[in-house]
C-alpha cells in the first residue's frame, strides 16, 4: 500500500471551533487531494495541491483552507467548523506524468477521517 | 473537465459478468479514462485505466469505442466481495494540476 497516513482518524468537535486534518505521505508524489464523502454522495473534491505551496480549489471549497509547506504534508483546515462539515474526509496522492504510451493518474487514498461537528 | 454519467446501481449474482457503462460525451483529446472501486469505510482503489480500444488486467477489462464518448468496465465472474461502488473518472495531465473529480459512482450489489 502507498505510504499515506491521515490524522486523526476520528474527531468530534464543537461548532465554531477550528479543526485541522493532516495528510502525510512518504511516496514523494507531486499531487495531493482532499475529498469529502457524505451518505448518498460520491467523493467531492475540496482542494488539491500540485506542488509545494501550489494549491487550487475543488468543487466544494467554501469553509475550507489548505496548506502545503513541504512535499509530504497537506493540511486541511476548517476555520470555524459547522454541522454541515460533518463528513468523512479522504486524502489522496498521485504522481502524474507521461510514460511511453500511457499516463499514470492512479491515485492512492488514505483510510479516511471521520469528523463530527456537534 | 469531462462530465461522466453512470447508472446509480446494479445488481448481479455470483459468477456472472458485470458491465458498467460510463458516458463522457465531452471527453478531450488528451483525457484518459480511469475506474476506481470503493468498499464501505475505505478509500477508493484504482482498478484500471485506458485511452482507447481495450485494456485488460487481472481484475477487469475496459472497453473504449473509437469515438471515446463512453467506456465500459467489465468485471468477470463476480463474487460477493466485488460488492462496492465503482467510479468512472475522465481527465488528463495538465501543467497546472491534475484535478481528479469523481462522479456519483455505480453501486454494485452481488447476491449469492
Amino acid at each position: 500500500d502507498a505510504g499515506i497516513t491521515q490524522s486523526p482518524r476520528h474527531k468530534v468537535t464543537e461548532t465554531g471551533t477550528p479543526v485541522t486534518l493532516r495528510c502525510h505521505q512518504t511516496e514523494n508524489h507531486r499531487y495531493m487531494y482532499w475529498y469529502r464523502q457524505d451518505p448518498g454522495h460520491g467523493l467531492r473534491l475540496i482542494h488539491y495541491s500540485y506542488g509545494v505551496k501550489d494549491t487550487d480549489k475543488g468543487e466544494v471549497s467554501d469553509g475550507y483552507s489548505v496548506s502545503r509547506s513541504k512535499t509530504e504534508d497537506f493540511l486541511l483546515t476548517l476555520e470555524s467548523a459547522t454541522s454541515s462539515q460533518t463528513s468523512v474526509y479522504f486524502c489522496a496522492i498521485s504522481e502524474s506524468g507521461v510514460s511511453g504510451a500511457s499516463m499514470n493518474t492512479e491515485a492512492f487514498f488514505g483510510q479516511g477521517t471521520r469528523l463530527t461537528v456537534v | 473537465l469531462a462530465k461522466t454519467t453512470q447508472p446509480i446501481s446494479m445488481d448481479s449474482y455470483e459468477g456472472q459478468e458485470v458491465n458498467i457503462t460510463c458516458s463522457h460525451n465531452n471527453i478531450a483529446t488528451n483525457d484518459y479514462i480511469t475506474w476506481y472501486q470503493q468498499f464501505p469505510s475505505q478509500g477508493p482503489r484504482f482498478i484500471i485505466q485506458g485511452y482507447k480500444t481495450k485494456v485488460t488486467n487481472e481484475v477487469a477489462s475496459l472497453f473504449i469505442p473509437a469515438d471515446r464518448k463512453s467506456s465500459t468496465l467489465s468485471l468477470p465472474r463476480v463474487s460477493l466481495s466485488d460488492t462496492a461502488v465503482y467510479y468512472c473518472l475522465v481527465g488528463g495531465f495538465k501543467a497546472a494540476g491534475n484535478k481528479l473529480t469523481f462522479g456519483g459512482g455505480t453501486r454494485v450489489l452481488v447476491k449469492p
